[in-house]
């Protein structure tokens, strides 16, 4: 039973350019968790999605950044015209009911220059 | 909002010593989350707890729910004990959703 997995582990991206980092969850696991951990500082709550729902979005920034976990396939947090202060790394962890223990991923690095 | 603080900052021990980490949060909490992540950046999720203690090879995880504190035990510490240890705390009813988390604890085993 294969972990979280998380790709690209690492991603550069140009100001002004899209980022798409994906996670996907344990077999079995329709609970998804994103958490951002910017340099120097703790991680951060961004959205928790099920199956095609978004169920809470409190972390989010409000403009560019957008999460999805369709039917099929992986969740999908998308960054659009990205500046150098999303530069950080993208956790997601996933869990097989909401108050069952969440496992992560190894997370994506991503760089803005 | 809840506010997460962890005790020590950084902590430097040597092999063999027995660990402690500490945490305390503000507001009640479903569930704590103690998380373990190595220089190489990945993220462990090494207890989940409500009540009482937990126990896992060398790790012994404990929490006071009317203190509002928790903490992190290592036995027999090893150099590959090294890591950065996060406590987080959910909200009441929550799980891994809305999770707020102290800052981490730098801890180096030295041989």
């Amino acid at each position: 039973n294969a972990g979280v997995m998380q790709n690209p582990r690492h991603l550069v991206r140009r100001r002004g350019q899209e980022a798409r980092l994906r996670c996907s969850p344990m077999k079995g696991h329709s609970h998804v968790y994103w958490y951002r951990q910017l340099p120097e500082e703790g991680l951060k709550f961004m959205v928790y999605l099920q199956k095609e729902n978004i169920i809470d979005e409190s972390g989010m920034p409000k403009e560019r950044f957008s999460a999805e976990f369709p039917k099929e396939g992986p969740s999908i947090l998308r960054i659009q015209q990205v500046v150098r202060g999303d530069s950080a790394a993208y956790f997601c962890a996933s869990s097989p009911a909401l108050q069952e223990r969440a496992f992560f991923g190894q997370g994506t690095r991503l760089t803005v220059v | 909002k809840n506010e997460v603080e962890q005790s020590p900052q950084n902590l430097t021990a040597q092999e063999g010593e027995f660990i402690t980490i500490n945490c305390s949060y503000s507001v009640g909490i479903s569930a704590l989350h103690w998380l373990q992540q190595h220089p190489g950046g990945g993220i462990v999720s090494l207890f989940m707890l409500s009540s009482g203690k937990k126990k896992h090879g060398r790790l012994i995880a404990t929490i006071n729910i009317q203190e509002k504190h928790s903490s992190l035990h290592i036995t027999a510490s090893h150099p590959r004990d090294s890591a950065v240890y996060i406590c987080a705390v959910g909200p009441s009813g929550g799980g891994a959703d809305g999770l707020t988390f102290g800052k981490g604890t730098h801890l180096i085993i030295q041989p």
